[in-house]
């Protein structure tokens, strides 16, 4: 299958500073990717739709000025969130579909925040 | 919106035997119904997948069932292991968004 990694895996930041993750899509460009936040045995929570080339979209709740995405470009998109506080803590999966129905979705490893 | 509704949360069973999961979806426009393998500390994994137009898709151990009637959708694993502990999330898709189920902790004693 499709390969998506992250980068970093874990990471760890003082609270009030501000830290960039990335997801790269290694073998299929990805003109949209997701950004999905999950808390220990939670299920994903989709945060934002990562769209190449215009602006992301954001579920409901999720503060588009602390979760700032940029997808710059098909094989690219960044998650960087600011002002980190200890709430922030979690794991940030993302994803990529593929361009073609049924859209199957390929997953990265996840990145590890702790804010301290 | 779509609602994925996922059961049980946790399930344990001894090696060798089945174990099924099962998923509801309200949504009738859905038409593509994923499985996934999470491991601790890790991205989820795909292992399975069926379409709407499809009611029975088997890979080895593995088998997922469809009812687009009911809404409804399962996956089996058939003589289990214990490296198939492990959450398991099921998903329905209507188009390119998906919306997962709240995830089964599969435990497989040995």
């Amino acid at each position: 299958g499709a390969v998506v990694s992250q980068h970093p895996s874990w990471v760890i930041c003082k609270s009030g500073t501000s830290v960039k993750i990335e997801c790269r899509s290694l073998d299929f460009q990805a003109t949209t990717m997701f950004w999905y936040r999950q808390f220990p045995k939670q299920s994903l929570m989709l945060m934002a739709t990562s769209n190449e080339g215009s602006k992301a979209t954001y579920e409901q709740g999720v503060e588009k000025d602390k979760f700032l995405i940029n997808h710059a470009s098909l094989t690219l998109s960044t998650l960087t969130v600011t002002s980190a506080h200890p709430e922030d803590s979690s794991f940030y999966i993302c994803s990529a579909p593929q361009a073609r129905v049924p859209y199957e979705q390929y997953f990265g490893p996840g990145t590890r925040l702790t804010v301290t | 919106g779509e609602n994925v509704e996922q059961h049980p949360s946790t399930l344990s069973v001894q090696e060798g035997d089945s174990a099924v999961i099962k998923c509801t979806y309200s949504d009738s426009a859905s038409n593509y119904f994923p499985w996934y393998k999470q491991e601790l500390g890790k991205g989820p994994q795909l292992i399975i997948d069926i379409r709407s137009n499809v009611g029975e898709k088997k890979d080895q151990r593995i088998a997922v069932t469809l009812n687009k009637t009911a809404k409804h959708f399962s996956l089996h694993i058939t003589e289990t292991q214990p490296e198939d502990s492990a959450v398991y999330f099921c998903a329905a898709s209507p188009g390119n968004q998906f919306y997962f189920g709240t995830g089964t902790s599969l435990t497989v004693i040995p």
